[in-house]
């Protein structure tokens, strides 16, 4: 089936340590983002990636890193740096109709 | 700057009634897209339809209709006969167009809980 799957699901990330998302998507979409939802709120942009080996800090970067090296794929890491990671992490893809259709979500808690 | 507003952070009603969820949005590009999402308990965010800003066209899927109105920068949502399995947070979405890399600008979500 073509989608965006996300993993893990579920993730606890002690203090100090970094964690890396996986977000894959076999849609063939060029332009792929990464948000953050805080509970009880709206979404905001972290990273978003036009193209393979291109990519742009959205509005609330700090403490996140993101690679593009496949189409496919566009991990997000949530570094030390990022004070209160505790969050839910979405990813999403463009269509060419420009479309933005999101994955099922990742949880992270630091425990 | 963009800017989306939905203002009514919970609504309930009872099963079979019709809903409106208000969205009123802000932005100084010609070209943009509004869309509507569904986040149901599980938390995945689902998909329910896309306006370009040169259609103004109201749209109807079932139940579900859609008003959009240029002349108020708003983008309401409506549901026929609702049903518990309407439950959720619906999101109400602003993208620009190129210039703006297309990224989605998101209201606060309206949660709306329909009671058997």
């Amino acid at each position: 089936d073509g989608g965006i799957t996300q993993s893990p699901k579920y993730l606890f990330r002690k203090e100090g340590q970094n964690v890396t998302l996986s977000c894959e998507q076999n849609l063939n979409h060029d332009a792929m983002y990464w948000y953050r939802q805080d509970p009880g709120q709206g979404l905001r942009l972290i990273y978003y990636s036009q193209i393979v080996n291109d990519f742009q800090k959205g509005d609330i970067a700090e403490g996140y890193s993101v690679s593009r090296e496949k189409k496919e794929s566009f991990p997000l890491t949530v570094t030390s740096a990022q004070k209160n990671p505790t969050a839910f992490y979405l990813c999403a893809s463009r269509s060419s109709g420009n479309t933005i259709y999101f994955g099922e979500g990742s949880w992270l808690t630091v425990v | 700057a963009q800017k989306v507003t939905q203002a009514q952070t919970e609504i309930s009603v009872v099963e079979k009634e019709d809903v409106t969820l208000d969205c009123v949005y802000e932005t100084r590009d010609t070209t943009y897209y509004l869309f509507w999402y569904k986040q149901p308990p599980s938390g995945e965010l689902v998909f329910l339809i896309r306006r370009n800003s040169f259609d103004e066209q109201n749209e109807i899927s079932g139940r579900y209709s859609w008003n959009f109105q240029k002349s108020t920068s708003s983008f309401n949502f409506t549901i026929t006969a609702s049903q518990v399995v309407d439950s959720a947070v619906y999101f109400c979405a602003l993208s620009g167009g190129v210039d703006s890399s297309y990224k989605l600008i998101f209201g606060s979500g309206t949660r709306l809980l329909v009671r058997p």
